[in-house]
Formats: structure tokens, sequence, C-alpha cells
């Protein structure tokens, strides 16, 4: 099944300790992005990529960084959280050639 | 990246149908018009694109007009699953990587 996972689901951690959000996709698609969503703000994108060793920023990347050493894997890396990083993530996938983008079920992340 | 213009929200009753619309009077000759929309608690999922022409598939038209400036997004007949924020996107030549969200549409179904 054509699918982007994310783990964890759900997270809660204090200031200050670094974490990471993997994203995984099986459709070998090129372009993977990261997405973060606050109520009345709606999606806002905070890094992307094109390709393997191809990044860059979205509109929201303060405070975080991106690796994609793989294809099928995008990390969102938080290196010192702060609390305004509390959000709802979204990992996305799209084909070079295709128009459909495949969200992943996002990730919530609560850090006090 | 062109913006859009979208109404923070609209309702609809059950069965009848919904034109969801969005302005986006910046856009440039290469731009594509895409529609997500993210049901309760989920991702966003793909509705439906097109450059030029009207389009159809088997959840929705797209309406696009003659200069391009604005687009409607048409349901036929709007169900209680329907219920969504819908979101209105500006792609660059169709195919780049980043699709820039804005703040969307959200439907409310009322049965």
């Amino acid at each position: 099944e054509a699918q982007v996972t994310q783990n964890p689901r759900y997270l809660i951690t204090v200031t200050g300790k670094k974490l990471t959000v993997t994203c995984s996709q099986n459709m070998n698609h090129e372009y993977m992005s990261w997405y973060r969503q606050d109520p009345g703000l709606g999606l806002r994108q905070i890094y992307y990529s094109m390709n393997v060793e191809v990044t860059d920023k979205g509109d929201v990347p303060e405070g975080y960084k991106v690796s994609r050493k793989e294809k099928r894997n995008f990390p969102l890396i938080l290196e010192s959280p702060s609390p305004n990083q509390t959000s709802l993530y979204f990992c996305a996938s799209r084909g070079a050639k295709q128009e459909t983008q495949y969200f992943g079920p996002g990730t919530r992340l609560l850090v006090l | 990246d062109a913006k859009t213009t979208q109404p923070n929200s609209m309702e609809s009753n059950e069965e009848e149908p919904v034109h969801l619309p969005c302005n986006h009077s910046t856009i440039s000759g290469t731009d594509y018009i895409h529609w997500y929309r993210q049901l309760p608690s989920q991702g966003p999922e793909y509705v439906i694109h097109g450059l030029t022409s009207n389009v159809n598939n088997r959840m929705a038209s797209l309406a696009i007009a003659e200069d391009r400036k604005s687009s409607t997004l048409i349901l036929h007949r709007a169900t209680l699953r329907d219920a969504a924020v819908y979101y209105c996107i500006l792609n660059y030549g169709g195919s780049q990587g980043n699709l820039i969200f804005g703040k969307g549409t959200k439907l409310s179904v009322k049965p």
C-alpha cells in the first residue's frame, strides 16, 4: 500500500531536549516536505527536498533541521525544542511527474 | 509564490451542490491550480488540479475562469463526509515540490 509514515504520532518533551521525527515513503517519490499546522494559521511549510541531498527552506524553517540521505526518508530534527514549536506536524511526498501530494498521518508534538 | 484568497467558512446542506471559490489574481501563466482538503484529525488529501481547462474527476469538478484569476471547486452533491477544510493552492509549473497552503475554507455540511 502506498503510504507516508511518520513516527512518533504523539510526543511530549521538555525544552531543549533534542528530538527527531521520522518520515518515510514507499512510493519512490523525489519530493518530500514538512509542514506544521497551528490553529488559525493553516499549514505552513518548514522545509522541502527535491531529491537526495537537495533540501531548501520553506516559510518557517527557524529551529528545525532536515536531512535527505536516502530517497525514502526525510527526518525532521529539533535540536533544541522550545514551547513555540508545539504543533501538529505533517510530512508529505510527491513524484517528480505527479501532481498528487501524499500526506502522512501527522505527529502531534507538545514541548513543555 | 502567487497567493490565493478563499472565504474562511461556508455552509451547505446535504445532497446539495457546493461551490467553493478561490481568487488568485496574481497567477502566472505556468501556475497550476490545486485543491486539497483536510478532514478532521487527518492529513490533507488531493482533490483535483488544473491549468486552463475545466476538470472533472470522481471527487469534484474544477471550473477555471477564462482569465485564470479565479477558480471554483464544485462538489456536486455534498455529503456529511465532505465536511472539511478546503485549500486552493497555486503550484508553479506543476512540477515544483513545495505547495504553499493558505488558511483554506472550512466547509460545514448540514443534514
